[in-house]
């Protein structure tokens, strides 16, 4: 069965600093996805990125960017000289090809960037 | 081009009232989810639909909880009667079938609907 750990429930850093937010996945299938999601305080959910399970390339966009491990199983997200903005709740997800691509998602690490 | 639109953004009943949330998705989408969000359970799927036929409703609560998706552009969730336990917020969201690009394997959520049943 396919899960995903995000193991941060909460995280709290200044603006400017740079935060990483763990995420971990378990799955059998050799062709999955994983995603990362925003919900800001108004509760709406944003996709940000979405990786397949061939492709560990890192990616980076703008201040943000994330680090795919597939050897510890790790979908990892780091925001850059964080803004106040980017406080929300971040959610990592997981689909696998074998389960109609429904998605599972992890708990959830709520991040408050102070000024 | 629009995203998932949803409908109310806000409810608020009364325990045992029938509640419906709508959900149009976005335009040549063929897959349709309903998400509920609460405190102690996180996201969990409700339903889904391909090509407007329900495919999985294993993450149906109980009876009291129905959807349908009359065509390709509208679907219903409805729970009759609600009880306070229902209070959550309740997403839909959509995504393209087929393939195995970017647009076939993500899911875009429309601004779910909070409800709150007294």
């Amino acid at each position: 069965a396919q899960k995903v750990t995000q193991a941060q429930t909460e995280i709290s850093v200044v603006e400017k600093e740079d935060v990483t937010l763990d995420c971990v996945y378990e799955t059998r299938d050799t062709t999955y996805y994983l995603f990362w999601y925003k919900q800001p305080p108004s509760g709406e959910l944003v996709f940000l990125i979405r990786r397949n399970s061939f492709d560990e390339q890192n990616e980076i966009s703008g201040r943000y960017s994330w680090n795919f491990q597939k050897s510890t199983s790790s979908f990892n997200f780091t925001i850059t000289a964080s803004q106040v903005v980017d406080s929300a709740v971040y959610f990592c997800a997981l689909s696998e090809e074998g389960s109609a691509r429904q998605l599972t998602f992890g708990s959830g690490t709520q991040l408050t960037v102070l000024p | 081009d629009a995203g998932v639109i949803q409908s109310p953004r806000h409810e608020v009943t009364e325990m045992g009232q029938e509640v419906t949330l709508r959900c149009k998705p976005i335009s040549g989408h063929d897959y349709l989810f309903w998400y509920r969000q609460t405190m102690m359970r996180g996201l969990e799927l409700l339903i889904y639909f391909n090509n407007n036929v329900p495919i999985d409703d294993s993450g149906m609560p109980e009876d009291r909880f129905s959807a349908k998706m009359p065509n390709a552009s509208f679907s219903t969730l409805k729970i009759q009667p609600s009880e306070p336990r229902d209070s959550a917020v309740y997403f839909c969201a959509s995504r393209v079938g087929g393939g195995s690009g970017p647009t076939h394997t993500t899911q875009y959520f429309g601004p779910g609907t909070r409800l709150l049943v007294l």
